[in-house]
């Protein structure tokens, strides 16, 4: 099974700066991530697939980035209603994925 | 707008069998693969079957392997797992998805919990 690690756990942030939270994979999943946000009570949102491709309607502050078994989620500018859980997900083989990063209001 | 609705979930005793669907309306729902996916709370997210577009195709991972049973009416847009032998480590908010190829999920449901308990 691929192992996918979220660091770091928790992420405290002003509204208006970035964050960059970081996920990785036990082995090479090549660019088979990707990035969902989840807020309370809500149903996870795709971000990011490919690694790198926005979904459909994302806001251009949201970036992912890597390859193998490195990546990057990056937030430009936290909008009040970006404060969520984050998970990474590999689909390179099966699915599995990272414990999720929060990102808290400071 | 591609909407997908999770019921069936609830309060059940170990070694009991629990059936929960997924509503689906928005979209082609014959022509997608769908997923069943479960978080453990204080724990992460866990794929827990998939099944391809025609309904033939089942794959699950070991921890529910030979319990669980994956399977979809594409003339009710509807999809289902079927729960056997619960244990209370089956707890958990257990969601739906659809598949955009190739391989991730771009739809998610709200989820149901099952809690499983004596």
């Amino acid at each position: 099974e691929i192992v996918m690690t979220q660091s770091p756990a928790t992420l405290s942030v002003s509204p208006g700066e970035g964050a960059t939270l970081s996920c990785r994979a036990s082995q090479s999943v090549s660019s088979n991530l990707a990035w969902y946000q989840q807020k309370p009570g809500q149903a996870p949102r795709l971000l990011i697939y490919g690694a790198s491709t926005r979904a459909t309607g994302i806001p251009a502050r949201f970036s992912g980035s890597g390859s193998g078994t490195e990546f990057t989620l990056t937030i430009s500018s936290l909008q009040s209603e970006d404060f969520a859980v984050y998970y990474c997900q590999q689909y390179n083989h099966w699915w599995t994925f990272g414990q999720g990063t929060k990102v808290e209001i400071k | 707008q591609v909407q997908l609705v999770e019921s069936g979930g609830g309060v059940v005793q170990p070694g009991r069998s629990l059936r929960l669907s997924c509503a689906a309306s928005g979209f082609s729902f014959s022509s997608y693969a769908m997923y069943w996916a479960r978080h453990v709370p204080g724990k992460g997210l866990e794929w827990v079957a998939v099944i391809s577009f025609d309904g033939i195709n089942k794959y699950y991972p070991d921890s529910v392997k030979g319990r669980f049973t994956i399977s979809k009416d594409n003339s009710r847009n509807t999809l289902y797992l079927e729960m056997n032998s619960l244990k209370p480590d089956d707890t958990a908010v257990y969601y739906c998805a659809r598949e955009s190829p190739p391989k991730f999920w771009d739809y998610w449901g709200q989820g149901t919990l099952v809690t499983v308990s004596s």
